[in-house]
């Protein structure tokens, strides 16, 4: 069964740094979101992204952030002066068809920002 | 903010089935009851959704009450690996405003054997 992947599992970045976060989303899908969770808190929506650019996004989303899908297969969330607040797990996800359709997640990748 | 009302925990004995039940009673002619769930930090699942009729699919079923103000998620067979927060979503198909999820705290479902 076709499954979005992400990497790495688990990042350690220092305060300040950039950082990549990696998915490849379930290859007929046209429409990829990232979301995250800070530990024990709700899981947030921060951006949606299709025909390579951004369709929605949240308050999260500042200038730090931004995503990019470099190639067919790989869609990225890159954080450019990393936070400690920023250490969350960040999930992606991805959809078929342009509006309106299930999402399916991968299993996300744990930055933590020290 | 989520636009849906669930327990904030439930138990169930192993090989029984559970009923998580999920309000969402300002829910409007186009949007769809989802059900998901997320395992210790994993990735939130897909497990079912659907408008006004009842769902059935390999992992669970899926009420709606006539009204639609109000769901009810199954699991007719609660396995110790069925633990887990599940999570009811409440958003608009096919040409909505947005297509974000918002995720609310969800019921933490602890099956017990």
């Amino acid at each position: 069964e076709p499954e979005v992947t992400q990497t790495p599992s688990h990042q350690v970045t220092q305060m300040g740094q950039e950082v990549i976060l990696r998915c490849v989303p379930i290859s007929n899908h046209l429409y990829f979101y990232w979301y995250r969770q800070i530990l024990g808190q709700k899981v947030e929506f921060l951006v949606s992204f299709y025909n390579n650019e951004i369709s929605e996004k949240s308050e999260i989303f500042d200038d730090q952030f931004s995503v990019e899908r470099p190639d067919g297969s790989n869609f990225t969330l890159k954080i450019r002066s990393t936070k400690l607040e920023d250490s969350a797990m960040y999930f992606c996800a991805s959809s078929q068809i342009p509006q309106g359709d299930t999402q399916y997640f991968g299993p996300g990748t744990r930055l933590t920002v020290l | 903010d989520a636009k849906t009302t669930q327990p904030p925990s439930m138990d169930c004995a192993e090989g029984r089935a559970a009923n998580l039940p999920c309000n969402h009673s300002t829910i409007s002619g186009n949007e769809y009851v989802y059900w998901y769930r997320q395992i210790h930090s994993q990735g939130p699942q897909y497990i079912i959704h659907g408008l006004k009729n009842n769902e059935t699919n390999e992992m669970a079923s899926l009420i709606i009450t006539e009204d639609r103000k109000s769901s009810t998620l199954i699991l007719p067979h609660a396995t110790l690996r069925d633990t887990a927060v599940y999570y009811c979503i409440v958003r608009e198909n096919y040409g909505g405003a947005t297509n974000k999820l918002i995720f609310g705290t969800g019921t933490l479902l602890a099956v017990q054997p």
